[in-house]
């Protein structure tokens, strides 16, 4: 079962609209999420990370979380076609001075439509 | 300002044969590295990762193993192929517990 669940699978929205993403994780131990964003046969980059409760904004991006829930949220606002792309949801638990186990979760393909 | 590097961008092998992929890191002493792989369609998955130089822990057992020869270095390798290893090969390397960065990958295809 994945430890990390996104919804939807995929999504579409027009050009200037908002595009909302969710993510929860099952695992009770986890202390970051992130949020990257995958073009099609390129890796990953970070989009952003969030580890305390309530709202992080970077430009067209905010993110959300709740950690009693572990639920996360990307909302991107005034969604352009060049954010379609994969996005990828990741929690882990920090310990020390390396990262545990990063799991990801399947993704929300996001299509943005002229 | 830190780079990663990974080779080669592509490879194409015959099931059977061996296999060694490489990554390296330039402007960050000490990283945290790690190895991950998608499948085609499919979900990120963490492979092994290293903290210091000698040392990898694994994740995911696919009949792969990985070094960590120098500091910057990190190489995974198998010296018998399977079909389904076959998909994107992403190196990471994380400077501190708010950021992880990915290299640009290696896609392999194994026929």
């Amino acid at each position: 079962q994945q430890k990390v669940q996104q919804s939807p699978e995929s999504l579409i929205v027009p050009e200037g609209g908002m595009a909302s993403l969710n993510c929860t994780s099952s695992d009770r131990n986890v202390d970051y999420f992130w949020w990257y964003r995958q073009h099609s046969g390129k890796s990953p980059k970070m989009l952003m990370s969030i580890f305390s409760n309530g709202e992080k904004e970077e430009g067209r991006f905010t993110v959300h979380l709740n950690k009693a829930s572990l639920h996360t949220s990307l909302h991107i606002r005034d969604s352009q076609p060049s954010d379609s792309a994969l996005y990828l949801c990741a929690a882990s638990m920090y310990r020390g001075s390396a990262l545990g186990r990063l799991h990801f979760g399947a993704g929300t393909q996001l299509i943005v439509i002229p | 300002a830190q780079t990663i590097h990974q080779w080669p961008v592509a490879e194409i092998k015959a099931v059977g044969s061996p296999l060694s992929l490489g990554c390296t890191i330039k402007g960050k002493s000490s990283p945290n590295l790690y190895w991950y792989w998608q499948a085609t369609g499919g979900t990120l998955q963490q492979l092994f990762y290293s903290i210091t130089v000698g040392q990898v822990e694994s994740v995911v057992q696919l009949n792969l193993s990985a070094s960590r020869p120098k500091d910057d270095q990190f190489i995974l390798s198998t010296e018998k192929l399977l079909l389904s290893h076959s998909g994107f090969y992403l190196c990471a390397w994380t400077g501190g517990p708010y950021e992880q960065y990915f290299g640009p990958g290696t896609r392999l295809t194994v026929l």
